[in-house]
């Protein structure tokens, strides 16, 4: 079954750790995209990558990191440096520009 | 930066009833997109309207799109409980954001069995 699969569904991080979202897919897409959506909230762009070993900050990027080292892989990290970090992490793909993007089933972050 | 803006925030209608939402952008764009979401889950693609075209039709969903107004709207004919979720329209750009989607605050949906 090709998709988008995020892991785990609910993470909660305790004060000065840093933790790590999984996303991975098996589209064979190219690019790949990192949402945080607040509560009643569209979708804002973390980070993104068009190709593998390369990635780009999108309008939020302070207090995360990522990698982009497999094309199937584009993990996220929270870090100690992000406040405010509890959201829903939405991890998305796409082929070529100019065609939709799929969306995996994201990941609730709370803090404890 | 978000671009898109949806209006009405929320909608709640009867089921059979048809539900509007509309969107308007502030800048250029390549195409406008529409999802919907469920309750805690990820986003679905539902339409792709591009620059060049004005209305677009998929089952029970028409969009439409007006560059000239920087607006776009969604109709769902004989709405359905099922239907029930919040709708996002997304923006894309030109040049160094193509492929980057800019999104509105979504409108939510409540279709009343």
């Amino acid at each position: 079954d090709g998709g988008i699969t995020q892991s785990p569904k609910y993470l909660f991080r305790k004060e000065g750790q840093n933790v790590t979202l999984s996303c991975e897919q098996n589209l064979n897409h190219d690019a790949m995209y990192w949402y945080r959506q607040d509560p009643g909230q569209g979708l804002r762009l973390i980070y993104y990558s068009q190709i593998v070993n390369d990635f780009q900050k999108g309008d939020i990027a302070e207090g995360y990191s990522v990698s982009r080292e497999k094309k199937e892989s584009f993990p996220l990290t929270v870090t100690s440096a992000q406040k405010n970090p509890t959201a829903f992490y939405l991890c998305a793909t796409t082929g070529v520009s100019g065609q939709p993007q799929h969306f995996g089933d994201g990941t609730r972050l709370s803090i404890l | 930066s978000q671009q898109g803006e949806e209006d009405p925030q929320a909608l709640s209608i009867q089921e059979g009833e048809n539900a509007t939402m509309n969107c308007s952008y502030k800048t250029s764009i390549n195409n406008l997109q529409w999802y919907r979401q469920n309750s805690g889950r990820g986003l679905v693609h539902l339409i792709l309207i591009r620059s060049n075209e004005r209305e677009k039709h998929s089952g029970r969903l028409r969009v439409t799109l007006d560059t000239s107004k920087k607006s776009s709207s969604l109709l769902i004919t004989a709405s359905r409980a099922a239907d029930t979720a919040s709708y996002f329209c997304a923006t894309e750009g030109y040049g160094g954001s193509q492929g980057n989607l800019i999104f509105g605050k979504g409108t939510k949906l409540s279709v009343k069995p």
